[in-house]
């Protein structure tokens, strides 16, 4: 049971250049996340989606784009890649059981934009 | 808007000297806060969610509660292993495209020293 898989683990961006953030779970769970955190932030909630087919806005969605076409995946879209993108990203998913709303984490991609 | 607020942003204790971390929190209608554990280069681990005022939960020399406007962690005895990033998020009750989104704090970082 490997959890929630992130791809690439980590990427160096020219400024202007466009990369897919893969995210990936096996556990069958309902709602997808992805967040980004910056050095002594907490996390800050990019996109979301609670079932494939279904996304929405979190805090931070300016210059990403997600899409959810199946359950088990959820890739995150830089277009137009700017040094403010440079972050740590993680995908987390999670059950919509009504006594268990614990997410679980990926391990991180950790993206540098130059 | 939901908000969370950590103190103190850094914490350094003795090998068993006890201590508390504290998560303040604003929400509207509060379904569920959530510890999490962040070692580097990782992404959170999940601790324990409470869901009302009067709750407590318990995890090793771990032991977190909840008020109707905060939540300690209460570290007891702590261990070097014990070092790490503890992260506190909120997620409001269910409604419109709310539900399930998790807000974080800006964590705590833990160094215990032997």
């Amino acid at each position: 049971n490997a959890g929630v898989t992130q791809t690439p683990k980590f990427r160096i961006l020219k400024i202007g250049q466009s990369m897919t953030l893969q995210c990936t779970q096996d556990m069958n769970h309902n709602y997808m996340y992805w967040y980004r955190q910056d050095p002594g932030m907490g996390l800050k909630l990019i996109y979301y989606s609670v079932g494939a087919g279904i996304t929405d806005k979190g805090e931070v969605p300016n210059g990403y784009n997600v899409s959810r076409s199946t359950t088990e995946d959820f890739p995150l879209r830089l277009e137009l890649a700017a040094p403010s993108q440079t972050s740590v990203y993680f995908c987390a998913s999670g059950v919509t059981d009504l006594m268990n709303t614990e997410a679980f984490f990926g391990q991180g991609t950790r993206l540098t934009v130059v | 808007e939901d908000q969370v607020t950590q103190s103190p942003e850094a914490l350094r204790l003795q090998e068993g000297e006890s201590s508390s971390l504290n998560c303040s929190y604003t929400v509207s209608g509060l379904r569920g806060l959530f510890w999490y554990r962040q070692d580097p280069g990782k992404g959170p681990e999940f601790l324990f969610t409470l869901y009302s005022a009067g709750e407590e939960k318990e995890k090793e020399r771990l032991k977190a509660t909840l008020t109707k406007k905060e939540s300690f962690l209460h570290i007891t005895a702590p261990k070097p292993e014990d070092s790490a990033t503890y992260l506190c998020a909120v997620q409001a009750r269910a409604g419109g495209t709310s539900y399930g989104k998790l807000t974080f704090g800006q964590g705590t970082i833990l160094t215990v020293h032997p």
